[in-house]
């Protein structure tokens, strides 16, 4: 079936330091990619996106590349902040039927000043 | 600005109570769902509805139901049946018809706990 599976937490890092969260995918078919953040309390914000393979999605310093060939969406960022501090998802989403995602179970970052 | 508004922030359930969450949007989305997130844990699937006056079943939709009587709502009750409703509760929307490359967008959920 269709699954995202995503490096455990926590993961702790001090200011500064090169962030990445490991996302693979299995999925029938061409899915998008998604990775969300998640600031406590809240809801769920997207972060960056690809649709298709060899796609880069960057946003606030964060990157991640649509890899078909190892089914994977790594995401990375070169020098995190304490205000980084947060949850992860990796997700991804398709047509069966109706658009569903499925997200992975999340990463929690904790960034020390 | 445009947005998904959850209410309340916290409930609280007494034994043998059915409760609703509600959820609105005023995004203009034909799509909504309802994912229940527990600690630790990933996003599961409640229901979802495409379209006004239709939804569908997800993954863990025994113990819930929902109705859809107009685009912006869609509201979820917890029913005495669902036997460990503590959770957060997340509702999200996309525009339908747009492909799968459309990212959700969510409220701020309610935290559900039992008395």
């Amino acid at each position: 079936g269709n699954s995202v599976t995503q490096m455990e937490g926590p993961v702790t890092l001090s200011e500064e330091a090169f962030l990445t969260i490991n996302c693979t995918y299995t999925a029938t078919g061409y899915p998008s990619l998604f990775w969300y953040v998640q600031y406590p309390g809240e809801g769920l914000q997207l972060l960056l996106k690809a649709t298709k393979a060899d796609d880069k999605g960057s946003n606030k310093g964060f990157e991640a590349t649509y890899r078909k060939e190892t089914t994977s969406f790594h995401l990375e960022k070169g020098s995190v902040q304490v205000s980084d501090s947060a949850v992860y998802f990796c997700a991804l989403s398709l047509n069966t039927g109706g658009f569903k995602t499925i997200f992975g179970a999340g990463t929690r970052l904790f960034v020390k000043a | 600005d445009g947005g998904i508004t959850q209410s309340p922030k916290y409930l609280f359930r007494k034994e043998g109570q059915n409760v609703t969450l509600s959820c609105e949007q005023n995004l203009n989305h034909d799509a909504m769902y309802w994912y229940r997130q527990d600690p630790g844990q990933g996003l599961r699937l409640i229901y979802y509805s495409q379209i006004v006056n239709d939804f569908q079943k997800g993954d863990i939709a025994e113990g819930y139901s929902v109705s859809r009587e107009k685009k912006e709502s869609f509201p979820l009750t917890v029913t005495s049946a669902q036997k460990n409703p503590t959770a957060f509760y997340l509702c999200a929307s996309t525009p339908r018809g747009q492909g799968s490359n459309q990212p959700q967008h969510f409220g701020d959920g309610t935290r559900l706990s039992i008395l």
